[in-house]
């Protein structure tokens, strides 16, 4: 079957560095999504895996590794604003489509 | 772009009462999707859309009905409102999930939420 575990909480200190990680079962993998939500509001895109390595994009890198089924989203220079939920979904190959299938997320809290 | 739009932001319903969560988007996009989030849940697909005419049922798709008859608009009707269908509903849309898609046509984009409660 298809799973996705990711730590429920954590937290971090303003200005510090901290990494989410994340781990899948599944078959047809296809990419990894992370995604931002803050409190009482819709996700939004934060970045996208589909081979193995680094992708930097400002504050927050995301890391794949498809062998191990793993991957983790870094966030540097941690901002207040930062305190949020972070959802993995990974796409997998079903048949003639494509699924995707949601962490329940990683709750941050961004302390002074 | 206004991205995706649903309305209502919030609604209370009555035990046994109906209603649609209206859902449209402006961005040519061929696949839509209705998700529910419950606290400590994560999000749940309750149907979904690969275009105008095709819906097909999600994980839990038990007391909801959808149509698609444009690419524009995926309303989601609720029938015989219950008290497990408290939830925030997030409509999104992706332009495809299909085979070969590049990156960019893979990122979803949700709506900002509507939150029902029903009572």
């Amino acid at each position: 079957g298809q799973n996705i575990d990711q730590p429920t909480e954590m937290t971090a200190t303003e200005g510090a560095i901290v990494q989410i990680n994340c781990t899948y079962q599944t078959s047809g993998f296809n990419g990894l999504f992370w995604y931002q939500q803050h409190a009482g509001e819709a996700p939004t895109f934060l970045s996208y895996n589909v081979l193995d390595g680094l992708e930097e994009k400002g504050r927050f890198s995301s890391f794949l590794s498809r062998s191990k089924g793993y991957s983790y989203l870094l966030l540097k220079e941690l901002q207040m604003k930062d305190s949020a939920s972070y959802l993995c979904a990974v796409q997998y190959n079903a048949g003639n489509n494509r699924k995707l299938i949601w962490g329940l997320g990683t709750s941050l809290a961004v302390n002074p | 772009n206004a991205g995706v739009t649903q309305t209502p932001k919030f609604r209370i319903l009555k035990i046994g009462q109906s209603m649609t969560l209206q859902c449209t988007q402006d961005m040519n996009h061929n696949y839509m999707y209705w998700y529910r989030q419950d606290p400590g849940m994560g999000l749940k697909l309750i149907y979904y859309s690969v275009g105008a005419g095709i819906t097909d049922k999600g994980e839990v798709p038990n007391g909801y009905n959808v149509s698609r008859s444009t690419t524009e608009d995926f309303p989601l009707r609720l029938e015989l409102a219950a008290p497990s269908q408290t939830s925030v509903y997030f409509c999104a849309s992706s332009y495809s999930m299909g085979p070969g898609t590049g990156y960019s046509g893979n990122t979803i984009y949700f709506g900002e939420g509507s939150w029902l409660t029903v009572v």
